[in-house]
């Protein structure tokens, strides 16, 4: 079993969409979360930590629920500029701070 | 805003040359990472670095890898002698809290033929 798995997608949806994304992490310990976009060719960069109680920034809205071992997150009102791949990252406690990515999924947003 | 930078952004080398990639992670930043993505594939964990020694490596970083911060500011990835699969773009990264985000810089393209 991949330590983070998330959906294969890819997914395309018209502008306005609401979309989410599903990723599961295998290792109990896993203490920190973190959704990161990568636009082509690019370096990931930073969306949205993820807690406990969820949290929302905008139209971005991520939820954890550890007793699952399952991390979402929820896009509103799609826009263009939203297409990336969305990678799913996950910190072991202890591990000196190293992140586990997922494989990505990747997100096109169409007129 | 601080941000880590990379050079040189493209590498192109022959097999078996030595390459060095360097990062300047954010300056208050104590942790420092090295991963790599082969094109298509998911970012790896190569090295995370803390009070200048190694702190974790994974399989990927073999006797060809290693790593230095040679002075206050500069972190490199040196790969001994490179071979065809060592093709990826390499990225840095670093934070100042191992529990928090990681700040990554743009990436090091490397090419061998």
């Amino acid at each position: 079993r991949k330590e983070v798995e998330q959906d294969p997608g890819p997914f395309n949806v018209p502008e306005g969409a609401t979309v989410a994304f599903n990723c599961t992490y295998s290792n109990s310990a896993s203490q920190s979360f973190f959704w990161y976009r990568q636009d082509c060719r690019k370096e990931p960069k930073l969306l949205m930590s993820v807690y406990s109680s969820g949290n929302e920034d905008g139209r971005f809205t991520a939820q954890l629920n550890r007793a699952s071992q399952y991390i979402s997150l929820l896009i509103r009102d799609s826009k263009l500029s939203d297409s990336a791949t969305y990678l799913c990252v996950v910190s072991v406690r202890g591990n000196a701070g190293k992140s586990t990515f997922g494989d990505g999924t990747t997100l096109t947003v169409k007129p | 805003e601080p941000e880590v930078t990379q050079t040189p952004s493209h590498q192109v080398t022959q097999m078996g040359q030595e390459v060095i990639l360097r990062c300047v992670p954010i300056s208050n930043h104590l942790y420092f990472y090295w991963y790599r993505q082969i094109l298509g594939q998911k970012v790896e964990f190569l090295v995370s670095f803390y009070n200048n020694e190694i702190s974790e490596k994974s399989e990927i970083f073999d006797d060809q890898f290693s790593v230095e911060r040679p002075d206050g500011s500069n972190f490199t990835l040196k790969i001994r002698s490179t071979k065809l699969e060592d093709s990826a773009m390499y990225f840095c990264a670093s934070t100042r809290d191992r529990e928090n985000e990681q700040f990554f810089g743009p990436g090091t393209r490397l090419t061998v033929l």
